[in-house]
Order: C-alpha cells, then sequence, then structure tokens
C-alpha cells in the first residue's frame, strides 16, 4: 500500500457528462500529480499542485481541470466527457516539489465513459 | 518520435533467467531515472532511481543509464514468477522547476514457471 488514496475506483458516465476524481496524498507529502493512462499513449503526466499551488502543467486537456485543498488533498475535474476520456486516472505524491524524485502512486480510477 | 521509447513486449522468459529491458530516450535534459513496475489493475510502484549515468544494484535489481547513448536498462537476476508485470522506464528533466515524469509505453514480462 503506496499510502495515497483515490476514490472512486470505478465510475461509468455517459458523453458529455462531467465527473469528479479525489486523491488523498500520504501523509506529510505537500505535492500532488495527476495522470492519465491509456492503452494508446501510455501514462501522461496531466499535472501537478505543490502545497495548494499549480506548479506544472503537462498534456491536460482545456476540459480539464485540478486542485488542492489545505488538507492537500486533491480534486480532477474533467467535463463535457467524450468517448476518448475513458483511461485510468492515478494520482501520485511526492514529499518535495520538482526535486523529489520519488512519487508514490494510488491504485487509479477507472473512468469509462459511454 | 516520441520522448521515450519501449518496447512493449510481451517478453517471456524461464524462471532464474536474467531479464533485461531497455528504454531510449531522445530529451538530452532528462537527468533523474526511475523503473516502475506495474501489476495488473494497480498502480505503479518504484523500482529503482539513477541520478545521471552509472550503475545501481539493489537486491535482484540493477538499473544502468548511458547517457551519452540515451539508453537505459533495467536487469532482473534469478527472475521469479511474481516478477511477471509491466516494467516502466521514466524520466525526469533536472534543475529546480517543477516537471511531472515522462514514462515509456511499459514492457510486459512474463516469467514463465
Amino acid at each position: 500500500d503506496s499510502g495515497v488514496t483515490q476514490t472512486p475506483k470505478h465510475l461509468i458516465t455517459a458523453t458529455g457528462q462531467r465527473v469528479t476524481l479525489r486523491c488523498s496524498p500520504r501523509s506529510g507529502d505537500l505535492s500532488v500529480y495527476w495522470y492519465q493512462q491509456s492503452l494508446d499513449q501510455g501514462l501522461q503526466f496531466l499535472i501537478q499542485y505543490y502545497n495548494g499551488e499549480e506548479r506544472a502543467k503537462g498534456n491536460i486537456l482545456e476540459r480539464f481541470s485540478a486542485q488542492q485543498f489545505p488538507d492537500l488533498h486533491s480534486e480532477l475535474n474533467l467535463s463535457s466527457l467524450e468517448l476518448g476520456d475513458s483511461a485510468l486516472y492515478f494520482c501520485a505524491s511526492s514529499a518535495l516539489g520538482g526535486l523529489s524524485t520519488e512519487a508514490f502512486f494510488g491504485q487509479g480510477t477507472r473512468l469509462t465513459v459511454v | 518520435q516520441k520522448e521515450v521509447e519501449q518496447d512493449p513486449g510481451p517478453l517471456s522468459v524461464p524462471e532464474g533467467a536474467i531479464v533485461s529491458l531497455n528504454c531510449t530516450y531522445s530529451n538530452s535534459a532528462f537527468q533523474y531515472f526511475m523503473w516502475y513496475r506495474q501489476y495488473s489493475r494497480k498502480g505503479p510502484e518504484l523500482l529503482m532511481y539513477t541520478y545521471s549515468s552509472g550503475n545501481k544494484e539493489d537486491g535482484r535489481f540493477t538499473a544502468q543509464v548511458d547517457k551519452s547513448s540515451k539508453y537505459i536498462s533495467l536487469f532482473i537476476r534469478d527472475s521469479q514468477p511474481s516478477d511477471s508485470a509491466t516494467y516502466l522506464c521514466a524520466m525526469k528533466k533536472s534543475g529546480g522547476g517543477a516537471d511531472g515524469l515522462t514514462f515509456g509505453k511499459g514492457t510486459h514480462l512474463i516469467i514463465q514457471p
């Protein structure tokens, strides 16, 4: 168990809808990362938050947004969902910001858009 | 061309064999190199990480980085059926700026009992 908790584990929703994925980082970790894993693209970095502030952006679509709250948990919001958004979404946390090389991953949320 | 290339496999070897997994990359800015193991329907688990070129050993696992060739390897000695998983290489650029990891697509490894 990595100590990173993601909810829900599975989510099925229709095209055009909006969903929120939740992540609780390991105790004491200030940095949260979101990744998307699909069969064709592999694991892709979406966005990083550090102590409540956005720190880095990767291949995140404009329809997606995230935030990190004062208690350090994070939410990833996906809107106007398309079939191609079906994927595994992982959250990872690390103790520091960009200087830390050790990121610990949660078990993921499997999103299916129908 | 993708920044990180990794043969997806599957790679099937008998139990006890030495396994060699590899990645090549194109961006010379990468300084930190990692190997993650991912079991089916689970999150990636960090196995090894190295900074810049060189070797690092941890039990049955050895990670090698050759920055001049932009080539990294993970060797698994005395492979076990429990090593069957997808192995992902990952890289991170240097400097103090924030950065996510850039992953290879993973190699599916099967260790036959």
